[in-house]
């Protein structure tokens, strides 16, 4: 089993339509929930981060986390063209500094 | 300030070859890394450096080779080049746990 699982898509969707991102992961240990932005031939971007279950918002994303599920996910309201890119979940444990576990990546689209 | 770095942007190597891919930040971050990243794969950890002078392995270390002489540098060597080392690498650099500033990557072809 992977350590974190993520449905890659693609995912098109009509501008202004809510979009569910969603990742699953394995090891308990894992307490930092990030989701990383990455464009098409750019690296990636971090969009937003938590580190505890619960709802974080930031605009017209919203980030959530259900520890006792294992699962993390990423809102995105009033969806528009510019949102269009490839989303990855990032994980790490309490103890390895910096060392992330990606998912492998769900590819967006926004057609007007 | 320009952030992460990498050069080069694209090359095509053939098989058995070698080359380094390099990476600069500007940041003064402490940790650095090299992903690897390979359609619908996500990002694969190659090697890391917590500092100048200290390295580790990642997820994917077999055919890479790395060093830190400075706290701005962080080459990626690759000996005897593969066609499984087709991919996009990326560098990272990180001051905390959960932001890692990426360059914008070196697309690599083994033919």
């Amino acid at each position: 089993q992977k350590e974190v699982e993520q449905d890659p898509g693609p995912l098109s969707v009509p501008e202004g339509a809510i979009v569910s991102l969603n990742c699953t992961y394995s090891n308990s240990a894992f307490q930092y929930f990030m989701w990383y932005r990455q464009y098409s031939r750019k690296g990636p971007e971090l969009l937003m981060y938590t580190y505890s279950s619960g709802n974080k918002e930031d605009g017209r994303f919203t980030a959530q986390v259900d520890k006792s599920s294992k699962y993390i996910s990423l809102f995105i309201r009033d969806s528009q063209p510019s949102d269009s890119a490839t989303y990855l979940c990032a994980i790490r444990s309490g103890t390895s500094y910096g060392k992330l576990t990606f998912g492998q990546g769900t590819i967006l689209t926004v057609h007007p | 300030n320009a952030g992460v770095t990498q050069t080069p942007k694209f090359r095509i190597l053939k098989i058995g070859q070698s080359m380094t891919l390099q990476c600069t930040q500007d940041m003064n971050h402490n940790y650095m890394y090299w992903y690897r990243q390979d359609p619908g794969m996500g990002l694969k950890l190659i090697y890391y450096s917590v500092g100048a002078g200290i390295t580790d392995k990642g997820e994917v270390p077999n055919g890479y080779n790395v060093s830190r002489s400075t706290t701005e540098d962080f080459p990626l060597r690759l000996e005897l080049a593969a066609p499984s080392q087709t991919s996009v690498y990326f560098c990272a650099s990180s001051r905390t746990e959960y932001e890692q500033y990426f360059g914008p990557g070196t697309r690599l072809t083994v033919t």
